[in-house]
């Protein structure tokens, strides 16, 4: 099974739409990355979460990382055609600091 | 700079060749890693080097061999590959292995093996 998990798994929105994607982990996190992957490209680093409670924004895009430090969530307010693609959760898990692993993803399609 | 560098873009291979990916950044970052990404699949990691040690290799395939000749270098050395082997290949940097720092991702290359 896998240790993260993402929903939704797929996401078509209006433009101007907010919306909300999800990361959540069965064990504590030491570290919680969100990154950004349009289709065949490298991954654009968005945001990196460490503390529970922790809050982080770049733009129009928003962060959280729970209180117990196993579910994230990410939030793009009045998204826009540039917002779509692939958006990953990364984290790094407290038994293995150093080795990030991904979540499967989230498709975002955004409708002008 | 923020930049981490993949060479080639686009890679083509019989399954007899042997060809090398390149991976460059001069971030000053003492950790790089190598990561394979199948279609519609997140990535996930092959090798971690720290200052030009290997440190983690996730069980790969010795078909697979990668390189730190220093700091800002990071090779992956592809001998006898067989076509599942077809994948966008990532590299990526951090400051250190410590995962408190964020990593920085390559475009990848993108492998096809015939």
């Amino acid at each position: 099974s896998q240790e993260l998990e993402q929903s939704p798994q797929s996401l078509i929105v209006q433009e101007g739409k907010n919306l909300t994607i999800n990361c959540t982990s069965s064990k504590t996190l030491y570290g919680l990355y969100w990154y950004k992957q349009k289709y065949g490209e490298g991954l654009i680093f968005l945001m990196m979460l460490q503390k529970g409670g922790e809050e982080k924004s770049h733009e129009k895009i928003t962060a959280k990382l729970d209180e117990k430090k196993q579910q994230s969530s990410l939030h793009i307010t009045a998204s826009q055609p540039s917002h779509a693609g692939i958006y990953l959760c990364g984290a790094a898990m407290k038994t293995s600091y150093d080795k990030v692993i991904f979540g499967p993803g989230t498709s975002l399609s955004v409708i002008p | 700079d923020t930049e981490v560098t993949q060479t080639p873009k686009h890679l083509v291979m019989g399954m007899t060749n042997k060809k090398s990916l390149k991976c460059e950044q001069h971030m000053g970052h003492r950790a790089m890693y190598w990561y394979k990404q199948k279609a519609k699949k997140p990535p996930e990691l092959m090798f971690v080097y720290s200052y030009e040690k290997l440190s983690i290799n996730e069980s790969v395939p010795s078909r697979f061999s990668p390189e730190c000749p220093n700091s800002s270098l990071l090779n992956l050395h592809l001998h006898a590959l067989q076509p599942e082997d077809s994948a966008l290949y990532l590299c990526a940097s951090s400051q250190y292995r410590d995962s408190n720092t964020e990593a920085f991702f390559g475009q990848g290359t993108r492998l096809t093996v015939v």
